[in-house]
């Protein structure tokens, strides 16, 4: 059974600096690893695909990389802004078409 | 761009009731899901969809039915809502396979 663990849980940094939040994934027969963003009470906002033939998506100050054979994709930010603030989901589709989340990492971006 | 709608932000049922739930998409995906997300166990499936009258069950299908007639609408039922099913419901679809795309979510509360 496919499990996906996002490690920090939690993460508060300074404005400006760069992150990296972590997933990691238990079966690599998967079709694709999904990134999303969460704000509270909302609905979830896809940021970025990586297709299992994949290495790497970019898009604007988000780098998402997929090591599938390993088990594991990092969400890089770069020059964090205060409106980063937010929950950050990664999500893989199963070669059954089911998609499995992490839990997800709460980031807090300080002024 | 892609565009899942759920009839309801909020809803307060009482127990006992019969609750719909209901997720239109109109993309032309054949994937449909649904999950609950509660804090601190993250957003868990709870039945899928991949073609028209098509299901699987998720990880927690319990106290729960589904409904797809129709390519673009995927409906879940509480067939006797309870107090434990109080959580954000929340839709998504996508290609077979492709990304997913959510809805705003549906924060369902029984009283």
């Amino acid at each position: 059974k496919q499990e996906v663990t996002q490690i920090p849980a939690a993460l508060s940094v300074p404005e400006g600096e760069n992150l990296v939040l972590n997933c990691s994934f238990t079966d690599s027969a998967i079709y694709n690893l999904q990134w999303f963003r969460q704000d509270p009470g909302k609905g979830l906002t896809s940021l970025l695909l990586i297709q299992s033939s994949q290495r790497e998506q970019t898009s604007g100050r988000l780098n998402a990389s997929l090591d599938k054979s390993s088990g594991r994709s990092t969400l890089y930010i770069a020059a964090s802004q205060p409106g980063d603030s937010a929950t950050y989901l990664c999500a893989v589709m199963n070669r059954d078409d089911k998609i499995i989340f992490g839990k997800g990492t709460r980031l807090h971006i300080l002024p | 761009d892609v565009k899942v709608t759920q009839s309801s932000r909020y809803l307060v049922k009482r127990t006992g009731e019969k609750v719909f739930l209901e997720c239109v998409q109109d993309m032309d995906h054949e994937n449909m899901f649904w999950y609950r997300q509660d804090p601190g166990l993250g957003l868990r499936l709870i039945y899928f969809s991949y073609d028209v009258k098509m299901k699987e069950k998720g990880d927690i299908p319990e106290g729960y039915s589904v409904s797809r007639e129709k390519k673009e609408r995927f409906s879940l039922i509480l067939e006797s809502a309870s107090t434990n099913q109080t959580s954000m419901y929340l839709c998504a679809s996508s290609l077979n396979p492709g990304a997913a795309f959510f809805g705003q979510g549906t924060r369902l509360t029984v009283v």
